[in-house]
This record gives structure tokens, sequence and C-alpha cells, in this order.
């Protein structure tokens, strides 16, 4: 069965300092990962989108990158954060084989920039 | 590009009765439409979806109705329970497309 991993589950870092959040994927090959924000009590904002190694797709600029440097690896990372980029990040993934369109989402890593 | 509107943002309602959550899309391409609930602190999970080849699809309590003439789609909730307390965010997609557009979520409360 497909499992999908994130860490660290919470999160709290200086203003300015980097960031690296990883996610990772099992039992599935060349799956669409996914990269999502939600700050308190808000939506689901896509960040990242990735649809094979080294493809990435930006939905929103921002001092935010990805990397998918492996097919079941995705992370998301920050040179120097910033106190908005707080909020409650989550990794999916989707697996376009065989009528299957829906996310499953990773348990998230709550960060808080202080 | 596609894009969903949800509506309420906020529904109370008593433990027993029923809770109807309503979604608009604008791309009449979209084929597939899944339900998300997420509990306070948690992980949005897929609780029903449903495609364009049909009307409406049930499980247990909870039942999703597509209009695709209208465009629209509703997640029906029966005899709630305190446990339904959560937000619930519909989606639509098509087929090839490589992501979801959720809407914007509707925070569903369960009075005792």
């Amino acid at each position: 069965s497909q499992t999908i991993h994130q860490w660290p589950a919470t999160l709290v870092q200086p203003v300015g300092s980097p960031l690296s959040l990883e996610c990772t994927v099992e039992g599935t090959s060349n799956p669409n990962l996914y990269w999502y924000r939600q700050a308190a009590g808000r939506g689901l904002q896509l960040l990242f989108y990735s649809v094979g190694i080294g493809q990435i797709s930006s939905e929103v600029p921002q001092n935010l990158s990805a990397s998918r440097p492996q097919d079941r690896q995705f992370i998301l990372s920050s040179k120097k954060l910033l106190l908005s980029d707080s909020g409650f990040y989550l990794c999916a993934w989707r697996n376009d084989g065989q009528g299957v369109y829906g996310y499953t989402f990773g348990s998230g890593t709550r960060l808080t920039v202080v | 590009g596609e894009n969903v509107e949800q509506h309420p943002s906020t529904l109370s309602v008593q433990e027993g009765d029923s809770a109807v959550i309503k979604c608009t899309y604008s791309d009449s391409a979209s084929n597939y439409f899944p339900w998300y609930k997420q509990e306070l602190g948690k992980r949005p999970q897929l609780i029903i979806d449903i495609r364009s080849n049909v009307g409406e699809k049930k499980d247990q309590r909870i039942a999703v109705t597509l209009n695709k003439t209208a465009k629209h789609f509703s997640l029906h909730i029966t005899e709630t329970q305190p446990e339904d307390s959560a937000v619930y965010f519909c989606a639509a997609s098509m087929q090839g497309a490589q992501k979801l557009v959720f809407g914007q979520g509707t925070r569903l409360t369960i009075n005792p």
C-alpha cells in the first residue's frame, strides 16, 4: 500500500533562518507531488507541484522553492524565512493511473516563524 | 482555468439534523469532484468523491450529488454527530489535469 511521510511535525524557526521540509512517498512510482500551505483557519493554498523528477511548477511567487531530486521525494526550502511563512505545510501525492484522481495528504508540518 | 466556489463558509447545526454544503465550478470539462474533511490540527482526508457519469453517490450518512448542467455539486450529511464537526473542502478536476482546484472550505459545527 502507498504511504506518505512528512517531517518534521512541528518546527519553530527565527526570522531569516533557512527552511527545509521533506516529503517522501512509498509504494508507488511517478506520483504527482504537491506542497500546500494553510494559514490558521484558512483554506488550502497550492505552492508547488511536480509531475516528475526535476519538474517543478510554482503557483505563488514568494521566497520559497521546491525540488524533486528523486521520484518519490519532494523538498520545500527557503533561504530566509519571513514571519508570513508561518503556517501548516502539507505535502500530497496523486497517482493518475487508472481512474485514481484524489490526493492523499501527509500529516503536515506546523511551522512557526518567530 | 477552473474556479470552485464553496458555500457557506460556516455552518452550525443541531446534532441529529442534516447539513448541506454546496460548491459550484466553472469549467464544464471537470469530471471528478472529491470532498475532504479536515479535523482540527489534522490533515485533510478524502471522505467521498463523484465522477461526472454519476448523479449521486452515498456512503452511509454521507452523500454527494452532482448537477452537470448547473455545474454544482453538494455534500449532504444526515443524522449529524459531534464527530462530524470539522472543515470540509470540495474540489474539482478534469481528466489529465495535473491538480485539483479546491473550494475555500466550510467550517461545520455540530451542536449537542
